[in-house]
């Protein structure tokens, strides 16, 4: 079981939205804004999407956005496009030994 | 651009070591932490290990505690981990990182990532 809980899987039609969740604890997602997203291909690196909490690096398109509500990180992609299809994987810091959690990943699928 | 380059993975045996490293280039190496983080198979990433801007403070996963050891070389802006003991587990491609390029902030996220190098840990 991964330390931060996410959806299996989302779907969406090109041009519609969706938001993946990831459920932590006060002592992650909780208690920093140290949440990040990533995206991965299949068969390729992740790539930083979202940086504490709500943040996008430079070259990421502004359809993907970031927020925070207590325990819980959401990522939202706006305007679907068929290239989004990926897993996404959430990350927070841990205060803890463990410092660093992922989420379980969510597959998004483009109908 | 920015690039990590993983190298030194392969098959080994149970209870066997493997060396990996990891060269930097086109940014100053040593004004960042450095992860390692894993993917098994079909399953999700994993953080494995970081490691301070002058290698004085470093953190572990609990299941590689004892068993892994990371560690860098600035002047050759490289990144390594030293894996004994290994185990089926283990099993995985393992990714290097960019992270937190303030000192006192131990993790925040991670930016820049190599393509991967793959372990498999079997007889």
């Amino acid at each position: 079981q991964s330390a931060l809980t996410q959806p299996a899987s989302v779907s969406g039609s090109p041009g519609q939205s969706i938001t993946i969740s990831c459920t932590g604890t006060s002592s992650d997602v909780g208690g920093y804004n140290y949440v990040s997203w990533y995206q991965q291909h299949p068969g390729k690196a992740p790539k930083l999407m979202i940086y504490e909490v709500s943040n996008r690096p430079s070259g990421v398109s502004s359809r993907f956005s970031g927020s925070k509500s207590d325990n819980t990180a959401s990522l939202t992609i706006s305007g679907l496009q068929a290239e989004d299809e990926a897993d996404y994987y959430c990350s927070s810091y841990r205060s803890s030994s463990t410092l660093v959690v992922f989420g379980g990943g969510t597959k998004l699928t483009v109908l | 651009e920015v690039h990590l380059v993983e190298s030194g993975g392969g098959l080994v045996q149970p209870g066997g070591s493997l060396r990996l490293s990891c060269a930097a280039s086109r940014f100053t190496f040593s004004s960042y932490w450095m992860n390692w983080v894993r993917q098994a198979p079909g399953k999700g990433l994993e953080w494995v290990a970081n490691i301070k801007q002058d290698g004085s403070e470093k953190y572990y996963v609990d299941s590689v505690k004892g068993r892994f050891t990371i560690s860098r070389d600035n002047a050759k802006s490289s990144l390594y981990v030293q894996m004994n003991s290994l185990r089926a587990e283990d099993t995985a491609v393992y990714y290097c990182a960019r992270g937190s390029s303030l000192t006192w902030l131990t993790f925040n996220f991670m930016d820049v990532w190599g393509k991967g190098t793959t372990v498999t840990v079997s007889s």
